[in-house]
């Protein structure tokens, strides 16, 4: 089993839709959370981190977190084009950052 | 936030040579920095961690003697890699945790190396 698993995707929403992306990890022991986004070529950029259980929002981001399940989840709002992109969960296990493999995000006109 | 910039952003070298990359954090102290690769369609695989003044430390199937790392003060961390094959182009990406460490990576802007 890997330690950060998430769906290739690609998911395709159109424009204004909300895009759910999801996130499950192996370490139950985890206890920090984050959302990357990376554009092709690009190094990934932070979105959100989240420690506690429930949703943090951020303008049209929601994190969502779930320990017992071992469920992470990025909601976007009113997407953009401009959100095309691959968004990459990652969970720090033994303070070290590892990656799942990313959900690409097509968000058409 | 914190700045992690990369050096060289693109390089191309020969089958043989070695290639060096360097890591600096630009407004902040890194004690440890992380280098990662990421090939092609793929996600960020950890390499090794670094630690100024010590050893790094390499993960599983990653070869130290290939991939040499130099964290000689608080500001910079080098990736040399030797002796350089076409299976080794890929994107190689420095991070550090920001100076208020609430657990965040910064990522420099990554350097592509393609191995002729």
């Amino acid at each position: 089993q890997k330690e950060v698993e998430q769906n290739s995707g690609p998911l395709s929403v159109p424009e204004g839709a909300i895009a759910s992306l999801n996130c499950t990890y192996s370490d139950r022991g985890s206890q920090s959370f984050f959302w990357y986004r990376q554009y092709s070529g690009k190094s990934p950029e932070l979105i959100m981190f989240i420690y506690s259980n429930g949703d943090k929002e951020d303008g049209r981001f929601t994190a969502q977190l779930n320990k017992a399940s071992q469920y992470v989840s990025l909601l976007i709002r009113d997407s953009q084009p401009s959100d095309s992109a691959t968004y990459l969960c990652a969970v720090n296990i033994n303070n070290k950052l590892i990656f799942g493999a990313g959900t690409r995000l097509a968000v058409h006109p | 936030g914190a700045v992690v910039s990369q050096h060289p952003s693109r390089v191309i070298c020969k089958s043989g040579t070695s290639v060096k990359i360097e890591c600096r954090s630009l407004d902040f102290q890194a004690t440890t920095m992380f280098w990662y690769r990421q090939f092609p369609k793929q996600s960020l695989m950890l390499m090794a961690t670094s630690n100024e003044g010590s050893k790094a430390t390499y993960e599983q199937g990653v070869e130290k003697d290939k991939f040499l790392i130099n964290h000689a003060s608080l500001t910079l961390s080098t990736l040399t890699v030797t002796s350089a094959h076409p299976e080794d182009s890929s994107f190689y990406i420095c991070s550090a945790f920001g100076r208020l460490n609430t657990g965040e990576l910064f990522f420099g802007e990554g350097s592509r190396l393609t191995v002729l």
